[in-house]
């Protein structure tokens, strides 16, 4: 495979479920990110891994736990989500995290929670 | 505080003309990138070009130019000869380099409809 993967591409999920959501780069890159993009609201920058280690977090919610076991794989876990976190959630990638790189998006995973 | 501004909701052109899509961006910090995305209806968001702060000239790529007027803080996306495929959303972004680290801001998008 190439590029950068995400899987499920749709989630359906009660309020009290655990799930979590997966994202790998077969681009040899060194950063990974997770974005929430909501239907009325501009992309949001969730979380940054560079080098496996967190260096953004967006006051995101503590529900939304992500995790980065090494620089070609993030996950984002999610418990006790609410009505309003329903949205697509975008994974991407850059060869670093400066001002200069492009980044490389998946698919997506749609999210809904019930 | 730092912001991008996308003034268009939506947007027609016709096939192999010309469009202009406008980005004006706001930030104190003197270095950064400005990035164009295109999200057609499938989701994914793909890459088209970009431009850093301390670039003299206008990026370009292919049928993509940006527009860059640094001291207007504007970096609008031209793309030449419209074609069908080119319907979709389009994303303006910076990413600024501060003392704290990094931050990432997207515009709300320009949805651009190319008309047969």
């Amino acid at each position: 495979e190439t590029g950068v993967t995400q899987t499920p591409r749709h989630l359906v999920m009660g309020m009290t479920n655990k799930k979590s959501l997966k994202c790998e780069q077969h681009l040899g890159h060194n950063a990974m990110y997770w974005y929430k993009q909501s239907a009325k609201k501009p992309l949001e920058l969730m979380f940054v891994y560079n080098f496996k280690e967190q260096t953004e977090n967006n006051s995101v919610p503590s529900r939304f736990s992500p995790e980065c076991p090494n620089s070609s794989h993030l996950f984002l876990h999610l418990h006790t989500l609410q009505p309003e976190d329903s949205a697509l959630y975008l994974c991407a990638s850059s060869q670093e995290v400066g001002t200069s790189y492009e980044q490389y998006f998946g698919p997506g995973t749609r999210l809904t929670v019930t | 505080a730092q912001k991008i501004t996308q003034t268009q909701p939506g947007m027609f052109v016709q096939e192999k003309e010309a469009v202009t899509l406008d980005c004006t961006y706001d930030t104190s910090d003197p270095s950064y990138g400005l990035f164009w995305y295109k999200q057609p209806s499938s989701g994914e968001m793909i890459f088209l070009i970009y431009q850093g702060s301390y670039d003299q000239q206008n990026a370009t790529e292919g049928r993509y130019s940006l527009n860059f007027q640094k001291a207007r803080k504007s970096a609008n996306l031209v793309i030449s000869a419209s074609q069908l495929g080119d319907s979709a959303m389009y994303f303006c972004a910076m990413r600024v380099a501060y003392t704290g680290g990094f931050k990432t801001i997207f515009g709300a998008g320009t949805r651009l409809f190319v008309k047969a």
